[in-house]
């Protein structure tokens, strides 16, 4: 069981907004840590698509957004394409078990 | 543009030991900015961080993996290495070389990622 939950899955029509939450716990997002997100298309290394909760690296659409709250981390797509058909991961850190830790991973299926 | 390219066998025997070494270019991997780690992914499931080096030696290890994982690095042939001791069929995986960005602790650059198998 992973540190950071994550829904198995989601899924949207192209054009929709979905939201992928990742929960945390007081030794990792509430205690401040970043909040990374990540995208791997089948068969590939993960891509960095948010990091620092909310920022988007160069090249990233900006129908990628990221928000945190609390315990709680949110990642946001806006107008849906079927390329976006992919696995998310969000990462942070965990100071009582001392190591950088990832979600379980979110399947978007674009219907 | 940076590069990492993971490379070692595909086939590693139970109770034996698992080498990997990753390749860095288009960049130095003495920049104090950054650290250098593996995350591996076994078969259809999530992802899992071993260890982060940085140039200088420090490193970091996953505690769940206790002793079983040692990092290094070779800064003159601008690569960093893994190595994980006594590999059971659980060690199956995709293991991907990743550099960690200190601002923010981001991993903003991945190999392509290597399946090693654990089988007789």
């Amino acid at each position: 069981q992973s540190v950071l939950t994550q829904p198995p899955s989601v899924s949207g029509a192209p054009g929709q907004r979905v939201t992928i939450s990742c929960t945390g716990s007081s030794s990792n997002i509430a205690a401040g840590y970043d909040v990374h997100w990540y995208q791997q298309l089948p068969g590939t290394a993960p891509k960095l698509l948010i990091y620092g909760n909310i920022n988007r690296p160069s090249g990233v659409p900006d129908r990628f957004s990221g928000s945190k709250s609390g315990t709680s981390a949110s990642l946001a797509i806006a107008g849906l394409q079927t390329e976006d058909e992919a696995d998310y991961y969000c990462q942070s850190y965990d100071s009582s078990l001392s190591v950088w830790v990832f979600g379980g991973g979110t399947k978007l299926t674009v219907l | 543009q940076l590069q990492l390219q993971e490379s070692g066998p595909g086939l590693v025997k139970p109770s034996e030991t698992l080498s990997l070494i990753c390749t860095v270019s288009g960049g130095s991997i003495t920049s104090d900015n950054y650290y250098w780690g593996w995350i591996r992914q076994p078969p259809g499931r999530g992802l899992q961080w071993l260890a982060s080096i940085h140039h200088s030696g420090n490193t970091y290890h996953n505690p769940s993996l206790k002793s079983r994982v040692t990092i290094s690095v070779d800064t003159s042939k601008n690569q960093f290495s893994l190595e994980l001791f006594s590999v059971t069929a659980a060690d199956t995986a995709v293991y991907f070389c990743a550099r960690l960005n200190a601002d923010y602790r981001r991993f903003d650059y991945w190999g392509q990622g290597t399946l090693v198998t654990v089988s007789s």
